[in-house]
């Protein structure tokens, strides 16, 4: 089972500063199978990044991911109220599995 | 539009079996490469996926579970089912019905149904 790992546990930022979230996977994802989806309280988790890198469909342009092979990370350029919740990576290079979660919490 | 709905029992004895069901539109789970799965969230944790079943009819259940999951779908009635066995208190939490775009990512959600495991 591919076991995913999050970093860090709880960011606590203000509005309009950059966060940076890091997802780790412990196997070699080889065509950068990984997802990010964000979830806000008593909803569903969304789609946000796909491909590592590939923005889903209206998502908004500070949104940003990247990495390869084990090694992934969401940006968030500059945070809206909006974005405060908490953000969750997927791997679908072998099965499935979630990290455990980034919240994003306001300062 | 898409839309997934779940439905099944709020509450559930420990060592019953649990079945969910999950009634869907915008989309037909004939065609090749659609797959519709089952992903569940226990209080304040992450969420994990337990099974999936796509327009060949091929089934995907996570390795830690499988042996007390069945899903099955209904395409007629355009449905997804999950049988899940010997329920436990630590199975308490929300599951959600699912569809995984091609690549394999999660591009529709659908509400949830709160699931309570207690005798």
């Amino acid at each position: 089972e591919v076991v995913l790992t999050q970093s860090p546990g709880t960011l606590s930022l203000s509005p309009g500063a950059r966060a940076t979230l890091s997802c780790r996977a412990s196997q070699i994802l080889s065509s950068s199978e990984l997802a990010w989806y964000q979830q806000k309280p008593g909803q569903a988790p969304r789609v946000l990044i796909y491909d590592a890198s590939t923005r889903a469909s209206g998502v908004p342009a500070r949104f940003s991911g990247s990495g390869f092979g084990t090694d992934f990370s969401l940006t968030i350029s500059r945070l809206e109220p909006e974005d405060f919740a908490v953000y969750y990576c997927q791997q679908y290079g072998a099965l499935f599995t979630f990290g455990p979660g980034t919240k994003v919490e306001m300062k | 539009q898409v839309t997934l709905k779940e439905s099944g029992p709020v509450l559930v004895k420990p060592t019953q079996t649990l079945t969910v069901t999950c009634t869907f539109s915008g989309f037909s789970l004939t065609r090749l490469g659609e797959s519709v799965g089952w992903v569940r969230q226990p209080p304040g944790r992450a969420p994990e996926w337990l099974a999936l079943i796509d327009g060949d009819d091929d089934r995907l259940y996570s390795e830690s579970l499988r042996t007390r999951l069945t899903i099955s779908k209904d395409t007629s009635r355009n449905q997804v089912v999950l049988a899940m066995t010997k329920m436990d208190p630590t199975d308490t939490g929300m599951y959600f019905c699912v569809r995984f775009h091609s690549g394999g990512y999660i591009v529709h959600w659908g509400q949830g149904t709160q699931v309570t495991v207690t005798a």
